[in-house]
């Protein structure tokens, strides 16, 4: 059974902190993202990695980076931890070919920054 | 603006009755998908129709796609309470590797 995983499903920090999401995919997939999702937004690319230690800046990068350091690991950063930053982030991966493939979703951390 | 919005916002139905939402796009596109989402949970694929294919089945599930209208909807045919989720609609363009996803419509089923 494929899996994309997630480090934790809930998360609660301080302002200022250094927060790590991680996200790990067993299928082997080329491409991975890291989404925010706020009600009414739906969901946002924050950043985008189709390669080992490759990455793209989505949509709303402001406040984060990224690490790929292996092919399937993609860890998101939130370098000092705001509280416009609590919200549910979501990792998904795809195979190579965006655009032509279904991504695969992990469950989710809702991170709430006091 | 977001690239896929999907309409109604929020559909509540009787099991056992069909539900359809819709989802209108604004530039062209490779192929459009649909995923649910589960209460706090990730999303979960549905469905993919491609941009040269007008509709596609999988269970109770039917696709269509209008790329002269830049509109697809989604009918979940004799549904279930378990069919109780958000639907969003991604589409995906050549020459980007963004997935645009809409804002959602939370379907309610009523047992």
């Amino acid at each position: 059974d494929v899996k994309v995983t997630q480090s934790s499903r809930y998360l609660v920090k301080r302002t200022g902190e250094k927060v790590f999401l991680e996200c790990v995919q067993d299928m082997d997939h080329e491409n991975m993202f890291w989404y925010r999702q706020d009600p009414g937004l739906g969901l946002r690319l924050i950043y985008f990695s189709y390669d080992v230690k490759m990455k793209e800046k989505g949509d709303i990068p402001e406040g984060y980076s990224v690490s790929r350091e292996k092919k399937e690991r993609f860890s998101l950063i939130l370098e000092s931890a705001s509280t416009n930053q609590t919200s549910m982030y979501l990792c998904a991966s795809s195979l190579k070919r965006v655009g032509y493939n279904e991504q695969f979703f992990g469950p989710g951390t809702r991170l709430t920054v006091l | 603006s977001q690239q896929g919005e999907e309409d109604p916002q929020a559909l509540s139905i009787q099991e056992g009755e069909n539900a359809t939402m819709n989802c209108s796009y604004k530039t062209s596109i490779n192929n459009l998908q649909w995923y649910r989402q589960n209460s706090g949970r990730g999303l979960v694929h549905l469905i993919l129709i491609r941009s040269n294919e007008r509709e596609k089945h999988s269970g109770r599930l039917r696709v269509t796609l209008d790329t002269s209208k830049k509109s697809s909807s989604l009918l979940i045919t004799a549904s279930r309470a378990a069919d109780t989720a958000s639907y969003f609609c991604a589409t995906a363009f050549s020459g980007t590797y963004k997935y645009i996803f809409g804002t959602g419509t939370r379907l309610k089923v009523l047992a």
